[in-house]
């Protein structure tokens, strides 16, 4: 049980182009979804918070118009990424979470972004 | 602020043989929970092993246990019997009870050689 699906795996888009990146639960109800963002080789970071049905909650320094967050129902997120440039290509990772104890974090599988 | 640092950036280990990786959190809090996590070549995240602060015995999961000292803020994974699916980046991470907000370590890059 406790899986989340992330679509697509990878992408590739031009530079000043949108791309969506939906997150799935799929067999649990998520009340809050997360945003990680993952350099080479380093640690996640986390983007936003989300819970269905309100304004995500961005960490500081990320940019709210550009990594536009909506989390329509309790096992879908979706994470547009606007007028896209090169430095955002980056590996995005969605989590969920059940919102009990232990609050843990169901994490899905990835989608590499590359932006030319 | 929560932080969580995990000071061994690279580790390795001769298949068969036991290998600690190391975590020091920092929190003022009295309940949160720990959690150590992997993330293999395919980097998808997967749960190895989770703490209750509140709990004085160490988890274990099979191959896997953690020695968790509370006062010291520390909460360390040994991998005994060391497998080469084993090799991923390992990471620490810490939450606040009743918190969603979930804080990890910079990893710990493990290689288990044949």
């Amino acid at each position: 049980g406790a899986v989340v699906s992330q679509h697509p795996s990878w992408v590739i888009c031009k530079s000043g182009t949108s791309v969506k990146i939906e997150c799935r639960s799929l067999d649990f109800q998520a009340t809050t979804m997360f945003w990680y963002r993952q350099f080479p080789k380093q640690s996640l970071m986390l983007m936003a918070t989300s819970n269905e049905g309100s304004k995500a909650t961005y960490e500081q320094g990320v940019e709210k118009d550009k990594f536009l967050i909506n989390h329509a129902s309790l096992t879908l997120s979706t994470l547009t990424v606007t007028s896209a440039h090169p430095e955002d290509s980056s590996f995005y990772i969605c989590s969920a979470s059940q919102g009990t104890f232990p609050y843990e974090q169901y994490f899905g599988p990835g989608t590499r972004l590359t932006v030319t | 602020a929560q932080t969580v640092t995990q000071s061994q950036p690279e580790m390795s280990v001769q298949e068969a043989e036991t290998v600690t990786l190391s975590c020091t959190y920092d929190t003022s809090e009295n309940n949160y929970y720990l959690f150590w996590y992997k993330q293999p070549p395919s980097r998808q995240m997967i749960l190895v092993i989770r703490q209750e602060a509140y709990k004085q015995q160490n988890a274990t999961e099979n191959r896997f246990s953690v020695n968790f000292q509370k006062a010291a803020k520390s909460f360390s994974l040994k991998i005994s019997d060391s497998q080469l699916g084993d090799t991923a980046m390992y990471f620490c991470a810490f939450i606040l009870f009743n918190n969603n907000d979930m804080r990890f370590g910079a990893g710990t890059r493990l290689t288990v050689k044949p």
